[in-house]
């Protein structure tokens, strides 16, 4: 029951260029999105996170779209950079402990 | 500010033994989940402790099992260590109350059973 669902493995982007990573979700009851980058041998980081009640959240070089009807949620960096190459997971909350996690797009920039 | 710290980073056991790992969670945290992730895969939540007390727990049978101490820490132990058990185990902590949802994770302890 694969409840959030990053349905591209990878993503090669070449630098300067905008970088969309994308995830599908199928719960109408999850509250909460974010999204985590992931470096070899670290634990997953924070990115950035979005409410059910917003369709966009920016900072800085990121921003998360959310579009609810569609139960879908994108993540745009602009302009990517290679430092940017890691895995990106998405991740949805339903109330306050459970966070259900994609299974990851490596993203690759390419200088 | 100490992030979240978690030992031993790598580890190798053999099929029906047992594991403890450590977490200890970020300063003002209170809260701390263990999460599994399978090589390929994304994080699955194991279980939530919050005050010494396990908040929820996912979909893992009861020979993974977990502790929190007064100071937050947190123990996840695994009985009867099974091939598949083999991933990398992360430990998340956060704080109560009005936020972004925001989980800060640990490093991971890698475990291989053979």
């Amino acid at each position: 029951d694969q409840q959030v669902k990053q349905n591209s493995p990878s993503l090669s982007v070449q630098e300067g260029r905008i970088s969309i990573l994308n995830c599908d979700y199928t719960n109408s009851m999850f509250d909460y999105f974010l999204w985590y980058k992931k470096y070899p041998a670290e634990g997953p980081t924070f990115l950035i996170s979005i409410s059910s009640i917003k369709d966009k959240n920016e900072d800085g070089r990121f921003t998360v779209f959310l579009n609810k009807s569609a139960k879908h949620l994108s993540l745009h960096i602009v302009p990517s950079q290679p430092g940017d190459s890691a895995v990106y997971f998405c991740a949805a909350r339903r109330g306050t402990y459970k966070y259900i996690f994609g299974t990851g797009t490596r993203l690759k920039v390419l200088a | 500010e100490t992030g979240v710290t978690q030992s031993p980073t790598h580890l190798i056991k053999t099929r029906g033994q047992q594991v403890t790992l450590r977490c200890s969670s970020q300063s003002g945290h209170n809260t701390v989940s263990w999460y599994q992730q399978a090589l390929g895969q994304g994080p699955q939540f194991i279980f939530q402790y919050y005050r010494e007390e396990e908040n929820g727990r996912g979909n893992f049978p009861p020979r993974f099992s977990g502790l929190q101490f007064p100071n937050y820490s947190s123990e996840l132990n695994v009985n009867a260590l099974e091939l598949d058990d083999s991933a990398l185990y992360l430990c998340a902590s956060s704080g109560q109350g009005p936020n972004t949802g925001e989980l800060f994770f640990g490093e991971g302890s890698r475990l291989t059973v053979l």
